[in-house]
C-alpha cells in the first residue's frame, strides 16, 4: 500500500524461540524505524538507521537485535522474548529531499503473540 | 527532551460535521517539522499532514487542515466534513529538523469515531 512491507504479517512464538521480523522498502529512502504499539500506549521507538549505521536505539533490551544489511531492508531478530513483548511492531522509512523526506512511511506491521 | 500530548484519548464527530483534535508539544527548538498521522483499524498508519515550523501559513490538504500556534506550541488538526473513512486513531507527531536527529516523537494517540 504504502511502499514498506513487513513480514510476516501475524506472529505466534515462545518464550524460547528465535524468530526474525523483516523488513523492505521499495521508495529508496535511506533511515528505517522499529517501533512498538502496544494497546492503550504510545508509539514507542526501538531503533533507527540511517544509511545501515545505526542512529537510535531507546534502551531496548538485548532479546531484540536489528539488523540492517542495506539501505532498503530492515530485520528485528527476536530471542527468548516475554508476554510482555506481545505487541504490533511496525517499520517506517524516511527519505528523499525537501521537506517530503520528512514524511515517514509504514508498514503494515507485524502482530507478534509470545506464549 | 521534546514531548507530545494529545489530551483527547476519543472523540467522536457526526457525519458531514467538522471535529478539532488537539495535540501541543513541548521543545527548545525553533526549527522542527509536525505531523498528523491517521491509522485506520487493521490498516496502514498514514500522512495525513504536515507542517514546517519555519512556516507560518497553516497547512492544507483538502478536507484536513492545522492551527498552528508555534508560540503556544500547539498544534491542532480540524476535520470538516466527516466522512466515515475518517474513523480512525489519529498521531500528532515531531520532529527536529537537525539533519543528524532522526528521532520522531509521537503523541498518545486520539481515537476519532464518525457516527453515521
Amino acid at each position: 500500500e504504502t511502499g514498506v512491507t513487513q513480514t510476516p504479517r501475524h506472529l505466534v512464538m515462545g518464550m524460547t524461540n528465535k524468530k526474525s521480523l523483516k523488513c523492505e522498502q521499495h521508495l529508496g529512502h535511506n533511515a528505517m524505524y522499529w517501533y512498538k504499539q502496544s494497546a492503550k500506549k504510545p508509539l514507542e521507538l526501538m531503533f533507527v538507521y540511517n544509511f545501515k549505521e545505526q542512529t537510535e536505539n531507546n534502551s531496548v533490551p538485548s532479546r531484540f537485535s536489528p539488523e540492517c544489511p542495506n539501505s532498503s531492508h530492515l530485520f528485528l531478530h527476536l530471542h527468548t522474548l516475554q508476554p510482555e513483548d506481545s505487541a504490533l511492531y511496525l517499520c517506517a522509512s524516511r527519505g528523499g529531499a525537501g521537506s517530503a523526506g520528512e514524511t515517514q512511511y509504514f508498514g503494515p506491521g507485524t502482530r507478534l503473540l509470545v506464549l | 527532551a521534546q514531548t507530545v500530548t494529545q489530551s483527547q484519548p476519543e472523540m467522536s464527530v457526526q457525519e458531514a460535521e467538522t471535529v478539532t483534535l488537539s495535540c501541543t508539544y513541548d521543545t527548545s527548538e525553533s526549527d522542527y517539522y509536525l505531523f498528523w498521522y491517521k491509522q485506520p483499524p487493521s490498516r496502514q498508519m498514514i500522512l495525513v499532514i504536515r507542517q514546517e515550523a519555519y512556516k507560518q501559513q497553516n497547512a492544507t490538504e483538502n478536507r484536513f487542515s492545522v492551527n498552528f500556534q508555534k508560540a503556544a506550541k500547539s498544534f491542532s488538526l480540524k476535520i470538516s466534513d466527516s466522512q466515515l473513512g475518517d474513523a480512525a486513531m489519529y498521531f500528532c507527531a515531531y520532529r527536529s529538523a537537525q539533519t543528524s536527529y532522526d528521532k520522531v516523537i509521537f503523541g498518545p494517540g486520539t481515537s476519532l469515531s464518525v457516527i453515521p
